[in-house]
């Protein structure tokens, strides 16, 4: 069964400076997609990131950015000028590729990481 | 993106009832929708896999007599908490998958009185 692993449970960062959230997961797959959400207060899960595990280009997204490590098993998002509305709590998670396998599309979640903006 | 509803957003209940929690997906086909559970400021916990058309599959641990999942159509799926009691009081999130992410609705807050 895979496995994923956020080792920080809270982090920090002052507003417009950059915050690296580490990611860890364990799996004996070749094929699978990389996930970082972001649920705010609200509540709402939203997409952050998304990394093809086949791909050895970094995924971007305008301010976040990843560093897939595929030997290394390790997914980092970071995010550079830090806003007050990136505060929230942030989940990495890993689906499997595999096709007809009973944990095909399921996502499996780290422990999640709150992370405050100070302004 | 996709957008995927959930309704009620929030339900009080008596212990010993039952309370019904509606998915559905408003733009896209959902051949396959999740249920979860969250704690605050925990993880999401996958309670099923729900497919149309079939029964739902459940993780280890979880009551498929307590937690009734429907999926009727390509848009719905329901979650039902059959007799309740207080300590299934939680947050529910279902999403709905595609090909390449999952959608997910904006929960829904179950507190049994």
């Amino acid at each position: 069964a895979q496995t994923v692993t956020q080792s920080q449970p809270e982090m920090s960062v002052q507003e417009a400076e950059t915050v690296t959230l580490s990611c860890t997961y364990d799996t004996s797959e070749s094929d699978y997609y990389l996930f970082w959400y972001k649920q705010p207060p609200s509540r709402q899960m939203i997409l952050v990131i998304r990394q093809e595990a086949y791909k050895q280009q970094n995924a971007t997204e305008n301010r976040f950015s990843v560093n897939f490590q595929k030997a290394a098993k390790s997914f980092s998002l970071k995010i550079s000028d830090s806003q007050l509305g990136d505060a929230a709590m942030y989940f990495c998670a890993y689906r499997s590729e595999r096709s007809g396998g009973t944990s095909y599309g399921k996502l499996t979640f780290g422990q999640g990481t709150i992370l405050t903006v100070h302004p | 993106g996709a957008v995927v509803s959930q309704h009620p957003s929030r339900v009080i209940c008596k212990s010993g009832t039952s309370v019904k929690i509606e998915c559905r997906s408003l733009d896209f086909q959902a051949t396959t929708m999740f249920w979860y559970r969250q704690f605050p400021k925990q993880s999401l916990m996958l309670m099923a896999t729900s497919n149309e058309g079939s029964k739902a599959t459940y993780e280890q641990g979880v009551e498929k007599d307590k937690f009734l999942i429907n999926h009727a159509s390509l848009t719905l799926s329901t979650l039902t908490v059959t007799s309740a009691h207080p300590e299934d009081s939680s947050f529910y999130i279902c999403s709905a998958s595609s090909t390449y992410e999952q959608y997910f609705g904006p929960g829904t807050r179950l507190t049994v009185t």
